[in-house]
């Protein structure tokens, strides 16, 4: 069963757009990740934030977490073509085993 | 090595074949997963290793799955008797120490089942 799920589960913009995509989720969490996958490829990690974060930054990434909404965004600022793939939230819920959990994703594409 | 390391990348099998598929993760990771990713999903956990023991494998889908580590390195997912449902990609991931901290994930091994 997957914990997480992304919205949209498809999003297409121009290159030097923003990107955001969101996660939800159904229990409380130590921690949430994102991930990005390339068409045929593993799984990248991005970026983790822990449960008691708010938000954080990575480069041209913003990740924010609202534990008492259980969502989390990821936004790309000027996005460029390379950025096209598909990304994943995953949590590590409390209580459980040592595993992350993965949402279904969100595929992004970037058009030159 | 550099990262982690699977293989076959592909495999075709008939239904009823037995296959393996062998993941080579970091040296030095402590922790190893497996993970099914079928097409246009996200990754769904089969099992975990902490060393050489398997701590869960809540995610085997059956009893034709298996998998080991049995030096605490190298590991292999086994599933005899495959299904045409077995058809997905099968990911494996390392991180370094114990607990959900990032994981690196192999290019993983696609299996097709006719």
């Amino acid at each position: 069963s997957q914990q997480g799920e992304e919205d949209p589960q498809a999003l297409s913009i121009q290159e030097g757009e923003n990107a955001t995509m969101n996660c939800s989720y159904k229990t409380s969490i130590n921690n949430l990740q994102w991930y990005r996958q390339n068409s045929g490829r593993g799984l990248v990690h991005l970026i983790l934030i822990r449960s008691n974060e708010r938000e954080k930054h990575s480069g041209r990434l913003r990740v924010t977490l609202d534990t008492s909404k259980k969502s989390s965004s990821l936004l790309i600022t000027a996005s460029r073509a390379a950025d096209t793939a598909s990304y994943f939230c995953a949590t590590d819920p409390q209580g459980g085993s040592e595993k992350l959990v993965f949402g279904k994703g969100t595929k992004l594409t970037v058009n030159p | 090595g550099a990262g982690v390391s699977q293989s076959p990348r592909y495999k075709v099998a008939k239904r009823g074949q037995d296959v393996a598929l062998r993941c080579d993760p970091i040296s030095g990771h402590v922790s190893l997963f497996w993970y099914q990713q079928a097409l246009g999903q996200g990754p769904e956990f089969l099992t975990y290793f902490q060393n050489e023991a398997q701590l869960d494998k809540s995610g085997l889908p059956s009893d034709r799955f298996f998998a080991e580590r049995p030096e605490g390195s190298v590991s292999t997912l086994k599933i005899q008797r495959t299904q045409q449902e077995d058809s997905a990609v099968y990911l494996c991931a390392s991180s370094l120490g114990q607990g959900t901290g990032e994981l690196f994930f192999g290019e993983g091994s696609r299996l097709t089942v006719l």
